[in-house]
């Protein structure tokens, strides 16, 4: 039983660009989480998917966008890169609607030069 | 959600128990307490999680005090393995309303000495 997987692993972008990072649920699961984990900081909530719609937003600005496909299936999209968008960005994949655990990836890590 | 509290760093001896405190003196009836861990270069991997009795599974157990104010997330043979960053986390329920964006700390590192 395959879990949450992530791609690429490794990313590196110069300031401007933009990127999509790409995210398969944990099977079994509907709803995807995106977090962004800076340096020796804990991970920060970006949004939530499901049923294919943004049903919940951390602080993050509008640069970062997201989708979910009817698979289960999420990607998070990130214009206008900033050097401090450098980060490990996680997905996490759980089923809505009971108190089980989110299940994470190992995560795409986004270097900006 | 309720905010938690731990001790940046602890060591432990590998084979004895590793003992995690996390404090939640503000958390409501309606929340949950879980654990996660993160290992270097690895995203968080779920522990345990606990309303108010006491649970156990085959990685950890989980004692919430009575006035669930804080909880102790138990390692019962810590091995060199489970050097890692430790996170509680408290979460609304999903029968209280609860969303599912979990609020991370920046937890405890524990170290396990040879």
């Amino acid at each position: 039983d395959a879990g949450v997987t992530q791609s690429p692993t490794h990313l590196i972008k110069t300031r401007g660009q933009q990127v999509t990072l790409r995210c398969s649920p944990k099977s079994g699961h509907d709803t995807v989480s995106w977090y962004q984990q800076a340096l020796g900081q804990g991970p920060q909530f970006i949004f939530q998917y499901y049923e294919e719609e943004e049903r919940q937003r951390g602080n993050f600005p509008d640069r970062f966008s997201g989708h979910q496909f009817p698979n289960y299936s999420s990607e998070l999209n990130v214009n206008a890169l900033l050097l401090g968008d450098s980060a490990l960005y996680l997905c996490a994949s759980s089923q809505r609607g009971t108190n089980q655990p989110q299940h994470f990836g190992d995560g795409t890590r986004l270097s900006i030069l | 959600d309720a905010k938690t509290t731990q001790p940046p760093s602890m060591d432990c001896a590998e084979g004895r128990a590793a003992n995690l405190p996390c404090n939640h003196s503000t958390i409501s009836g309606n929340e949950y307490v879980y654990w996660y861990r993160q290992i270097h270069s690895q995203g968080p991997q779920y522990i345990i999680h606990g309303l108010k009795n006491n649970e156990t599974n085959e990685m950890a157990s989980l004692i919430i005090t009575e006035d669930r104010k804080s909880s102790t997330l138990i390692l019962p043979h810590a091995t060199l393995r489970d050097t890692a960053v430790y996170y509680c986390i408290v979460r609304v329920g999903y029968s209280g309303g609860g969303a599912d964006g979990l609020t991370f700390g920046k937890g405890t590192h524990l170290i396990i000495q040879p």
